[in-house]
């Protein structure tokens, strides 16, 4: 069966480290990846997508690497703050050749001062 | 730019009861989604539009209807609301298809008795 995975605990660091969130998928190929942030009682917002031809892409302190052959996605927030404390899903395109995003469930990140 | 608006923001509803949530984008997008979201489950798509007068079934459509009368408008029906129907619902938005991002509204928290 097709599944995305991401890690249901919540993250907990300290601030000023580095954030590193994954997201696992089964039976899709996807062409691209995105990653959206989601704060409480509000909807999700896009942070950064990546292509399947791409291995890295950046956005200020926002990393996300995309590894078709461990069919893996690795989120990472450098120099982490309080206010990066929010739920972050991992989507990827079904694969039909229409803008259908398919979610993970979010991981929970929490940033201590 | 209001973005993506929802209304209404929360509803209490009988089991039986029927209602509409009505999604607006003034983005000009093409594309508009209604998802819902649940505890361990993520966001799960329930129909979808490619554009004006057009909509198809996403991966849980049953006991709801939808309609795309306007460009800017994506509506939601429950015709006879189920206590499974409690729920978070999103609206999005993306301009056409392919590699797009989408927009999300706040959310409607539907609480069915």
């Amino acid at each position: 069966s097709q599944k995305i995975e991401q890690n249901s605990e919540a993250l907990n660091i300290q601030e000023g480290k580095t954030a590193t969130l994954t997201c696992n998928y089964t039976n899709y190929s996807p062409a691209y990846l995105q990653w959206y942030r989601q704060d409480p009682g509000r909807g999700p917002v896009f942070l950064l997508l990546i292509r399947e031809n791409e291995k890295e892409k950046r956005k200020e302190r926002l990393k996300v690497t995309f590894d078709t052959t461990l069919k893996q996605s690795l989120f990472h927030i450098t120099a982490s703050q309080p206010a990066d404390s929010a739920t972050y899903l991992c989507a990827l395109d079904e694969g039909t050749g229409f803008q259908k995003l398919v979610f993970g469930t979010g991981t929970r990140l929490l940033v201590s001062p | 730019n209001a973005g993506v608006t929802q209304t209404p923001k929360f509803r209490v509803l009988k089991t039986g009861q029927s209602m509409t949530l009505l999604c607006a984008q003034d983005m000009n997008h093409e594309y508009m989604y209604w998802y819902r979201q649940d505890p361990g489950m993520g966001l799960r798509l329930i129909h979808y539009s490619v554009g004006e007068g057009t909509t198809a079934k996403g991966e849980v459509p049953d006991g709801y209807n939808v309609s795309r009368l306007k460009k800017q408008n994506f509506l939601l029906g429950l015709e006879s609301a189920a206590p499974s129907q409690t729920s978070v619902y999103f609206c999005a938005s993306s301009l056409t298809a392919g590699v797009e991002t989408q927009y999300f509204g706040p959310g409607t928290r539907l609480l069915v008795l």
